[in-house]
């Protein structure tokens, strides 16, 4: 079973710029894995953010963004505002219906 | 607009069975797949059941297998999972949410029902 691996925790300052990562335990992130992104926050449902790599849902802020980066899917914060402070989710699609969510990161603006 | 409302948790003891029922509304049930997706308190995201708009193909995660069925009732607007010989492991919040597989995933969530199971 695929592990899909982000960073435990980041900050950013208000107004500030960070990026988040998303990594594959079978190898790099392709296009082929349909990266998504989604926001949750305390007691919350998760709320999605991008999806194909980089698309954004019409609700989604324009100072997120999605790409691949080095072999990784990464999610950049641009102007980082106080109520971007959530818990960040990746997930990946692999074969046979499979989808695997990562662990999650937990951003702090600061 | 879409709406996803979550029932049936509770709290039970091990060896137990629940079913719980998500009650769609705001778009065509019968188009999309839709998936079971849980989150133990305080920790991350597991798809755990997903099932295709007709009905015809159906995931469960290994951790589930066996244990779970995932149905939907297209008539009803509403998708079910029945879960059976409950383990203490299994108490998280179960979401519902939109989209299974070779669609787009995820853009719709309900609230979530919590799922208690004792020792």
């Amino acid at each position: 079973q695929a592990v899909v691996t982000q960073e435990p925790s980041l900050t950013v300052s208000p107004g500030g710029t960070v990026t988040l990562t998303c990594g594959s335990s079978t190898g790099a992130v392709t296009s082929g894995h349909y990266p998504y992104w989604f926001q949750q926050k305390p007691g919350q449902a998760p709320r999605a953010l991008i999806y194909d790599t980089g698309t954004k849902h019409s609700w989604t802020p324009a100072r997120f963004s999605g790409f691949l980066l080095g072999g990784k899917a990464a999610l950049t914060l641009s102007g980082a505002q106080p109520e971007d402070e959530a818990e960040y989710y990746c997930l990946l699609c692999y074969s046979d219906a499979l989808v695997v969510i990562g662990g999650g990161t937990k951003l702090t603006v600061l | 607009e879409v709406q996803l409302l979550e029932s049936g948790g509770g709290l039970l003891q091990s060896g137990g069975s629940l079913r719980l029922s998500c009650a769609a509304s705001g778009f065509t049930f019968s188009r999309h797949g839709m998936s079971w997706i849980r989150q133990v308190p305080g920790k991350g995201l597991e798809r755990v059941s997903g099932i295709s708009g007709s009905g015809d193909s159906t995931y469960h995660a290994d951790s589930v297998k066996g244990r779970f069925t995932i149905s939907r009732d297209n008539s009803k607007n509403t998708l079910y999972l029945q879960m059976n010989t409950l383990r203490v492991e299994d108490t998280a919040v179960y979401y519902c949410a939109r989209g299974f597989w070779r669609e787009l995933l995820f853009d719709y969530w309900g609230h979530g029902t919590l799922v208690t199971v004792s020792s």
